[in-house]
C-alpha cells in the first residue's frame, strides 16, 4: 500500500521560532491532506493540495507541494504556543482515492 | 450541525470479551473509516465503508469486524479482546465533495 514519511516524529522549538516539517513518498501523489491533533484531541483537517508546486496559507501556516507531488511542506512562522500537536500528513492509496493513508506525524513542543 | 459522535469515550475490559464501539454521523457521508492511534505508529487503518452493506480491510484487520447496515452507522466490534488491541480508537467519515475527514472524539480502550 502507499507509505508516506514523516521525520523526525518529535521536534521542540521555542516560542516565536519557526518551523518547518515535511512529508514526503516514493510515488507521485494525486493530493495531500495535513491534519493537526491538540494533545487529548482528535486529528482536524487543515488543508489539502492538489496542483504541482502549489502553495496555500491559513495564518502562520505554509503549506506546499512540490514539483514532482512526491513531497510536502508545512512552515510555521513564528510558533505560538498554540501551535503544539502532532500533525500529520495524509495521502491517498493507489487506485483508492478514498481511502487516505497518514504519516507517522510530527508532535511539536513549544517552550514559551 | 452535523456532527460524529463515538461511544463509549473510555472502556476497560478483558482479555477474551467481544467489546463494540459504537460510531455515528450526520453528515450522510458514504465513506466511513476506522483508525486505531498507537504512539510510535500513527493512524492505522482498520476497516472502511464506501457506502451501505460495503465494508473493507484496511492495513491492520485482524481481529475486527465491521458492519454497515444504514448510512449513519458504522460500529466496531472486537470478537475476542486482546491485550494487544489497548488502543485509542478513531472513528471518520469522508466529505466526497472536499476529500476532507471529520474526526470523532475517539475511543480509548484498555484490554486487561
Amino acid at each position: 500500500g502507499q507509505q508516506v514519511m514523516q521525520i523526525p516524529q518529535y521536534q521542540h522549538v521555542q516560542e516565536g521560532e519557526d518551523f518547518t516539517t515535511y512529508c514526503n513518498s516514493s510515488t507521485t501523489l494525486s493530493n495531500i491532506q495535513w491534519y493537526k491533533q491538540r494533545p487529548g484531541g482528535h486529528p482536524v483537517f487543515l488543508i489539502q493540495l492538489v496542483k504541482s508546486g502549489e502553495v496555500k496559507k491559513q495564518k502562520r501556516l505554509t503549506f506546499q507541494f512540490g514539483e514532482a507531488k512526491k513531497n510536502s511542506s508545512l512552515h510555521i512562522t513564528a510558533t505560538q504556543t498554540t501551535d503544539v500537536g502532532t500533525y500529520f500528513c495524509a495521502v491517498p492509496n493507489t487506485g483508492a482515492n478514498s481511502k487516505l493513508t497518514f504519516g507517522k506525524g510530527i508532535t511539536l513542543s513549544v517552550r514559551p | 450541525d452535523a456532527e460524529i459522535t463515538q461511544s463509549p469515550r473510555h472502556k476497560i475490559t478483558e482479555t477474551g470479551r467481544q467489546v463494540t464501539l459504537a460510531c455515528h454521523q450526520t453528515w450522510n457521508h458514504n465513506n466511513m473509516f476506522w483508525y486505531r492511534q498507537d504512539l510510535g505508529h500513527g493512524l492505522r487503518l482498520i476497516h472502511y465503508s464506501y457506502g451501505v452493506h460495503d465494508t473493507n480491510k484496511g492495513e491492520v484487520s485482524d481481529g475486527y469486524s465491521v458492519s454497515r447496515s444504514n448510512t449513519e452507522d458504522l460500529p466496531l466490534t472486537l470478537e475476542s479482546a486482546a491485550s494487544s488491541q489497548t488502543s485509542v480508537y478513531f472513528c471518520a467519515s469522508r466529505d466526497r465533495y472536499t476529500g476532507e475527514l471529520f474526526f470523532g472524539e475517539g475511543s480509548r480502550l484498555t484490554v486487561l
